[in-house]
């Protein structure tokens, strides 16, 4: 089963404002990722954030990540139309020997222009 | 650089035909490989990953199967399409010594009528 589940499944903002998706996961990880799916397109990586970091940014992204609540956010600073696009937050667990990776079923976010 | 190939992009096949997709990635020796299905608007879903050449293992019991030929070559098998094979199949690599980040090809949109 998907241990990443992101909230809102859709959100639809205009380009400028922010755009906020959360994931929540269940077993203890050694980190979270967030990826990026273009329609009809392969997964693009986005940002990684270890257990024990808190927040992280990557230009207009900023990751946030509470292993006691289980959950991190993705927040997307003054959205462009080009971000419209789903994404998925993924976690790396930590047992397992492949490094097998749990996604969620994603968040499509429409910015319109 | 690192850079991970998938073909076909797209395939209609009759019920009951095989089925053979095949990933190779360039620039990287003994890679994790994995292949996913995605079905419409929903997230991934891991169907095999293979640690290296002739070690698959497999995630979901179904009429599909995978193989690793070479070291960086991993290919998606049937012997007999099912209507419910129909999705998008992503193959994944990761390299030794990351923290796990996977890179995705492009993807094949497999339609069995």
């Amino acid at each position: 089963s998907q241990q990443g589940e992101e909230d809102p499944q859709a959100l639809s903002i205009q380009e400028g404002e922010n755009a906020t998706m959360n994931c929540s996961y269940k077993t203890s990880i050694n980190n979270l990722q967030w990826y990026r799916q273009n329609s009809g397109r392969g997964l693009v990586h986005l940002i990684l954030i270890r257990s024990n970091e808190r927040e992280k940014h990557s230009g207009r992204l900023r990751v946030t990540l509470d292993t006691s609540k289980k959950s991190s956010s993705l927040l997307i600073t003054a959205s462009r139309a080009a971000d419209t696009a789903s994404y998925f937050c993924a976690t790396d667990p930590a047992s397992g020997s492949a490094r097998q990776l749990t996604f969620g079923s994603g968040t499509q976010l429409t910015v319109l222009p | 650089s690192q850079t991970i190939h998938q073909w076909p992009a797209t395939l209609v096949q009759p019920v009951g035909s095989p089925l053979s997709l095949e990933c190779t990635v360039e620039g990287t020796s003994n890679p994790n490989l994995y292949w996913y299905r995605q079905a419409a608007g929903r997230g991934l879903q891991l169907l095999f990953y293979s640690v290296g050449i002739g070690q698959i293992s497999s995630e979901v019991p179904q009429n599909l199967s995978a193989s690793r030929p070479q070291d960086r070559q991993f290919i998606l098998s049937s012997k007999k399409l099912l209507l419910s094979d129909s999705g998008f199949y992503l193959c994944a690599f990761r390299y030794g010594g990351s923290p796990n980040e996977q890179y995705f090809g492009p993807g094949t949109r497999l339609t069995v009528t």
